[in-house]
């Protein structure tokens, strides 16, 4: 069974700091990571990650992955209460009648201070 | 991307009846997901609507329990049958994916349900 880990699972922090969020999967048939901003109840799509070494940036958000150690890394830099918000990581499933299906990790609450 | 609509955004229910969940796409997707989200959880997929066939459920997930309907391209809805306060959570619809698996994938707003 897939499974997808993340940490820390939870982090406060302040304004202007530097945050680095970790996704680590075990996966059967690998297709592609994504990751997602969940502030009330809709996971906003941030990122979608294919392929190993390409960094993939938004702002002050970027994401990396690396399919040798099966992990991937979001960072946020220069942190804003804004900011505040559960981080998702998920797996895509690529396999049999499991295509297209997201297997989500527990999150990462992260909280900034002003 | 794709813009999502959910209706209705939140209900609060009694046990034993039954709510239907609306998901609206504004263009034709292939793949439509219903996934649920548990109080302190995080995102389970409940099953795969696929147009013009029945649906494809993940495990733990039924079709009596949560029977799903798929008219068109653009639209599906979910049921949560005969609820128990266990099913209180936030359904969440979700587009994208598809054969390729290379796709972006989007959500909708939710609904939270409450079930007294």
């Amino acid at each position: 069974e897939d499974k997808v880990v993340q940490s820390p699972l939870s982090l406060v922090v302040h304004e202007g700091d530097t945050v680095t969020l970790n996704c680590s999967y075990e996966v059967t048939n690998f297709r592609s990571l994504l990751w997602y901003k969940q502030e009330k109840k809709a996971p906003t799509f941030l990122f979608m990650l294919t392929s190993s070494g390409i960094e993939k940036k938004s702002g002050r958000l970027s994401s990396i992955l690396d399919k040798k150690e099966l992990f991937s890394i979001l960072n946020i830099t220069a942190t804003q209460t804004g900011d505040s918000a559960v981080y998702l990581c998920a797996n895509r499933n690529a396999g049999g009648t499991s295509y297209g299906k997201l297997t989500f990790g527990q999150g990462t609450i992260l909280t900034v201070h002003p | 991307s794709a813009v999502i609509s959910q209706k209705p955004s939140r209900d609060i229910c009694q046990r034993g009846t039954s709510l239907t969940i609306q998901c609206q796409v504004d263009s034709q997707v292939t793949m439509m997901f219903w996934y649920r989200q548990q109080p302190g959880q995080s995102l389970t997929l409940i099953a795969t609507a696929n147009q013009g066939s029945e649906a494809t459920y993940e495990s733990g997930f039924v079709i009596d329990k949560f029977p799903i309907s798929r008219p068109n391209l653009t639209f599906s809805t979910l049921t949560v049958s005969n609820m128990s306060p266990e099913d209180s959570s936030i359904y969440l619809c979700s587009v994208g994916g598809g054969v390729s698996s290379y796709n972006e994938q989007f959500f909708g707003p939710g609904t939270r349900l409450t079930v007294l």
